[in-house]
């Protein structure tokens, strides 16, 4: 049982560039959610999903998108990478709709963007 | 929505000593309040967690207490040990919000 895994643990961006962090969960929660960690401003929201085929905005959605074609898997895309966006990214998962139980975090993604 | 704020940022404490940290929350609808504890370098993770149901919870040399009518939760650990040293993190969620909302975080070091 792996948990929540993320990929890749570290990546480097030139400004403009997109790419997929990976986000994946073999717990069958039905609840998955994206959060960027920046320091002395603790866990923001990104985006969430209470289930396949729906998502939703967080606090900070802008620039990034988000699918959910199955239970396990939830990327989050950059589409034109800023320096504002360097960051550590953590993806989350909870059983039934995360409203009132733990989530379970994936091990983190360290983005850099020059 | 949701707004949860904590306090102190940073803690430093004696070994031995007791730590407490503190949290406000504003949905008066949340029912849910975790408390994540985070290694450098490492993920979140949970160390206890209560319901609105319930005042005081405790597990071994931590606990967690929760006024409902105040909105506000607080972490306490007793007998603090070197290994206690990281950033904690507490949430509200369960209420209008439709997800966990985080306070920004208490770097803790426990001095030897």
């Amino acid at each position: 049982n792996a948990g929540v895994t993320q990929t890749p643990k570290f990546q480097v961006l030139k400004t403009g560039q997109s790419m997929t962090l990976q986000c994946a969960q073999d717990m069958n929660h039905e609840y998955m959610s994206w959060y960027r960690q920046d320091p002395g401003m603790g866990l923001r929201l990104i985006h969430y999903s209470v289930g396949a085929g729906i998502t939703d905005q967080g606090e900070v959605p802008n620039g990034y998108n988000v699918s959910r074609s199955t239970t396990e898997d939830f990327p989050l895309r950059l589409l034109s990478a800023a320096p504002s966006q360097t960051s550590v990214y953590f993806c989350a998962s909870s059983p039934g709709q995360g409203l009132g139980t733990e989530a379970f975090f994936g091990q983190g993604t360290r983005l850099t963007v020059v | 929505g949701e707004n949860v704020e904590q306090h102190p940022s940073t803690l430093s404490v004696q070994e031995g000593d007791s730590a407490v940290i503190k949290c406000t929350y504003s949905d008066s609808a949340s029912n849910y309040f975790p408390w994540y504890k985070q290694e450098l370098g490492k993920r979140p993770q949970l160390i206890i967690d209560i319901r609105s149901n319930v005042g005081e919870k405790k597990d071994q040399r931590i606990a967690v207490t929760l006024n409902k009518t105040a909105k506000h939760f607080s972490l306490h650990i007793t007998e603090t040990q070197p290994e206690d040293s990281a950033v904690y993190f507490c949430a509200a969620g369960g209420g209008t919000a439709r997800q966990l909302t985080f306070g920004s975080g208490t770097q803790l070091t426990v001095l030897p």
